[in-house]
């Protein structure tokens, strides 16, 4: 079955507390991206990626790193959490094809406090 | 870069209503558009497309077409079902940009 999975679904930390969320796709997809849903701001991309070692800043960057050492996994990492970055979090994947669908996980929720 | 603007939510209906979402674009050359839903508590999934000036993208019911002179691609379903309440997006996506721009999202509530 083709997905993108996300671990964990749900987490609750501290703040300053390095944090990694996992993505990872199994349709040997280029392009990969982070997003964050927050309510009345919509979904605003993060990170984004398209191919191996191959990454570029979205539209709200600071306080994320990311890293593509294999095609297929997309981590999201959070060196200092702070309560700002308390959110739902979106991996996704497509193909370079201008018209082909985005493949979305299931989301993570990260509550920093 | 690409951008879009989605009707502002939420819109309550009662089933069987007819619906519609407007998105309007900015995008240059001829992008492909999207309609992506996202059901409550979980990701976002593709809805319907378009890839090129008025294709109508269809899917569960639904429709949008392109419409390149108005930039524009609404969404439209005649009678919406309780199990429809859910936030829309739509997304284009150009040749110059290397990721979709998804609008605000309309959030949708069908009562029975």
């Amino acid at each position: 079955e083709a997905q993108v999975t996300q671990n964990p679904r749900y987490l609750i930390t501290v703040t300053g507390k390095k944090l990694t969320v996992t993505c990872s796709q199994n349709m040997n997809h280029e392009y990969m991206s982070w997003y964050r849903q927050d309510p009345g701001l919509g979904l605003r991309q993060i990170y984004y990626s398209m191919n191996v070692e191959v990454t570029d800043k979205g539209d709200v960057p600071e306080g994320y790193k990311v890293s593509r050492k294999e095609k297929r996994n997309f981590p999201l990492i959070l060196e200092s959490p702070s309560p700002n970055q308390t959110s739902l979090y979106f991996c996704a994947s497509r193909t370079s094809g201008r018209g082909d669908e985005q493949y979305f996980g299931p989301g993570t929720r990260l509550t920093v406090t | 870069g690409d951008s879009v603007t989605q009707m502002e939510g939420p819109v309550t209906l009662s089933e069987e209503a007819f619906l519609t979402i407007n998105c309007t674009y900015t995008a240059t050359g001829y992008p492909s558009l999207f309609w992506y839903v996202q059901y409550p508590g979980e990701g976002l999934q593709l809805l319907l497309k378009a890839t090129k000036a008025d294709d109508k993208g269809s899917n569960k019911g639904f429709e949008a077409t392109y419409r390149k002179e108005t930039t524009s691609f609404h969404l439209e379903k005649g009678s919406v079902q309780v199990s429809d309440s859910a936030v829309y997006f739509c997304a284009p996506l150009s040749g110059s940009a290397r990721q979709l721009t998804f609008g605000s999202g309309t959030q949708l509530t069908v009562l029975p």
